[in-house]
């Protein structure tokens, strides 16, 4: 089973600041990897899939990187509404698995 | 409006069963793949089982293999999981969720429902 292991645990932050959030696996994913955005009490949503493209309606503020075993997904303008949990989850092998996610709060 | 919608869960002792369901409306079901997720306090998100639209293709988690059953019923624009020999460690919310993928699985979720409750206590 692939393990995917997301840095830092939380991040704090101002709005309109920058967030570089990373993801790295056990052993390559190869391209196969998303990120989704989880606020208390809603529904996970789909930000990035294959590493790099945005999901329908996902605002271009935010953008994935990398490939292998290291991803990054970046917030380059926080919006009030950002804060929230991040999760990375590849689709390589089965299972497929989740990090254990960051959470981005207001500094 | 595309919309998937939980329910089944609830209180239920260790080593009991309990089986989930989930519809979908909005869109055509048997053109996509479905996926089970749940969410823990300890642990976040964790994926539990997919099927493919034909139920060709099954998969599950290791920490669930040999005792959840996904399966589906596109007439019903349904899918189902069982859950047997139910640990604490089942605890959680469990949501369903769409594969982005058209007549494939692409391993990525773009529609998700709201969740059910799944609390194991004696």
């Amino acid at each position: 089973e692939i393990v995917l292991t997301q840095s830092p645990a939380t991040l704090s932050l101002s709005p309109g600041e920058r967030a570089t959030l990373s993801c790295r696996a056990s052993q390559t994913v190869r391209n196969y990897l998303a990120w989704y955005q989880h606020k208390p009490g809603q529904a996970p949503r789909l930000l990035i899939y294959d590493v790099s493209y945005r999901a329908t309606g996902i605002p271009a503020r935010f953008s994935g990187s990398g490939s292998g075993t290291d991803f990054t997904l970046t917030i380059s303008s926080l919006e009030p509404e950002d804060f929230a949990i991040y999760y990375c989850q590849h689709r390589s092998s089965w299972p497929y698995s989740f990090g254990q996610g960051t959470k981005v709060e207001i500094k | 409006e595309v919309q998937l919608v939980e329910s089944g869960g609830g209180l239920v002792q260790p080593g009991r069963s309990l089986r989930l369901s989930c519809v979908a409306s909005g869109f055509t079901f048997d053109d996509y793949g479905m996926h089970w997720v749940r969410l823990t306090p300890g642990k976040g998100l964790e994926w539990v089982a997919a099927i493919t639209w034909s139920s060709r293709t099954i998969a599950y988690a290791d920490s669930v293999k040999g005792r959840f059953t996904v399966s589906r019923d596109n007439a019903k624009n349904s899918v189902y999981l069982q859950m047997n020999s139910l640990t604490a460690e089942d605890m959680a919310l469990y949501y369903c969720a769409r594969d982005r993928g058209f007549g494939q699985l692409l391993g990525a979720f773009d529609i998700w429902g709201q969740g059910t409750m799944v609390t194991v206590s004696s």
